[in-house]
């Protein structure tokens, strides 16, 4: 009963850096979802699948990468890391966002220094 | 494009007193609402949902919302605030008018609960 999974839980990268966000659902979800949150902002979406193969931008995609190629995993790409993308990240799925919202992981608190 | 809107990033009662907290949405398709608790240092829990079934919505620890179309309005409720209560809630909401499956958050409002 692991629901979302993500990992690491925090990670400092040096500006220029890249590294990758890992997320595993185990619940046959379809749709799953990257956010970033940040102080009084709430979340904002960078990127969001509705099947493996299939991704598309959110509102913040800039800086970011995505690939989808089982249902499982949906992994989140940080190139050229930057002091702007210090932040908290959710990784989330659901079987249908409309009637069934959400299931978040525990998030990634990533510092770019 | 759907938006949400929630009034007041910081809201203070006393334990054992009524919550209140604010979200109005904008949406040009009937839209579906929900409500996200988040505890220090945690990932977000679904506290409730409006589908479009009844307008009052009951959700978990003792939390309701009522879906007020004419205003626009999805307010969160609790009669008696308890200590445990302290978080920060998100009010969001998924409607099929950008044809993006994909729930938009507000800022978030962060409750306090004071002895």
């Amino acid at each position: 009963n692991a629901g979302v999974t993500q990992t690491p839980k925090f990670r400092i990268l040096k500006i220029g850096q890249s590294m990758t966000l890992q997320c595993a659902q185990d619940m046959n979800h379809n749709y799953m979802y990257w956010y970033r949150q940040d102080p009084g902002m709430g979340l904002k979406l960078i990127y969001y699948s509705v099947g493996a193969g299939i991704t598309d931008k959110g509102e913040v995609p800039n800086g970011y990468n995505v690939s989808r190629s089982t249902t499982e995993d949906f992994p989140l790409r940080l190139e050229l890391a930057a002091p702007s993308q210090t932040s908290v990240y959710f990784c989330a799925s659901s079987l249908n966002p409309d009637g069934y919202g959400y299931t978040f992981g525990s998030g990634t608190r990533l510092t770019v220094v | 494009a759907q938006s949400v809107t929630q009034l007041g990033s910081h809201v203070s009662v006393s334990e054992g007193a009524l919550v209140l907290l604010r979200c109005n949405y904008s949406s040009s398709v009937p839209p579906y609402l929900f409500w996200y608790v988040q505890y220090p240092n945690q990932g977000l829990q679904l506290l409730l949902k409006y589908t479009s079934a009844a307008t009052l919505v009951k959700g978990i620890n003792g939390f309701e919302a009522e879906f007020k179309k004419s205003e626009t309005s999805f307010h969160l409720t609790k009669p008696s605030a308890h200590m445990s209560d302290a978080a920060e809630y998100f009010c969001a909401v998924s409607a099929m008018d950008t044809g993006r499956r994909a729930l938009t958050f507000g800022s978030g409002t962060r409750l306090q609960v004071q002895p």
